[in-house]
């Protein structure tokens, strides 16, 4: 079984929809749970964080963490063209120094 | 303030050759983490360096090493290239103390093995 798992089938979805990503993962230890949006060409940008389970919302975008299922999701509401991209959970512990990521969901939000 | 900044941006070479990628990290930012992404993948821990030295390792052999210099920027370098090794190649800077949501990524180097 993979530490974390992210369905990384394409979802394409029209301007305005809410879009509903989400991983599952393995390993209790993890701490820290966050979400990437990466564009084409470009590295990985840090879009949001949670420390705990429950839910985080900044703007448009909600993180949810539910520890006891292993489980986080990333919503987006009111969906832009500019959100197309490819978003990747990742998950990390304290103390240690690498980011266990997810394989990524490519987003394509249509006008 | 000036992000991550990586070197070349594209690169092409051949299986068995040597290869050194460069990255300049986020002014304030004290520790290099370096990560490999397969096409369709999520990037894979390669190794972090802090206070010039190795701070972690990732599942990578050792033909995969780093340098850390004193102005915190830093290299990898992969050695006896295997066309497994063509991957997107990404260094990630931070300040140690921050926690890993501290972490600021580079565009990457394009590493094609032939």
């Amino acid at each position: 079984q993979k530490e974390v798992e992210q369905d990384p089938g394409p979802l394409s979805v029209p301007e305005g929809a809410i879009v509903s990503l989400n991983c599952t993962y393995s390993n209790s230890a993890f701490q820290y749970f966050m979400w990437y949006r990466q564009y084409s060409r470009k590295g990985p940008e840090l879009l949001m964080y949670t420390y705990s389970s429950g839910n985080k919302e900044d703007g448009r975008f909600t993180a949810q963490v539910d520890k006891s299922s292993k489980y986080i999701s990333l919503f987006i509401r009111d969906s832009q063209p500019s959100d197309s991209a490819t978003y990747l959970c990742a998950l990390g512990t304290e103390g240690n120094n690498r980011l266990a990521f997810g394989k990524g969901n490519q987003v394509v939000v249509i006008p | 303030e000036t992000g991550v900044t990586q070197s070349p941006t594209h690169l092409i070479k051949t299986r068995g050759q040597q290869v050194t990628l460069r990255c300049s990290s986020q002014s304030g930012h004290n520790t290099v983490s370096w990560y490999q992404q397969a096409l369709g993948q999520g990037p894979q821990f390669i190794f972090q360096y802090y206070r010039e030295e190795e701070n972690g390792r990732g599942n990578f052999p050792p033909r995969f090493s780093g340098l850390q210099f004193p102005n915190y920027s830093s290299e990898l370098n992969v050695n006896a290239l295997e066309l497994d090794d063509s991957a997107l190649y990404l260094c990630a800077s931070s300040f140690k103390g921050t926690g890993n949501y501290g972490y600021t990524f580079g565009s990457g180097t394009r590493l094609t093995v032939v």
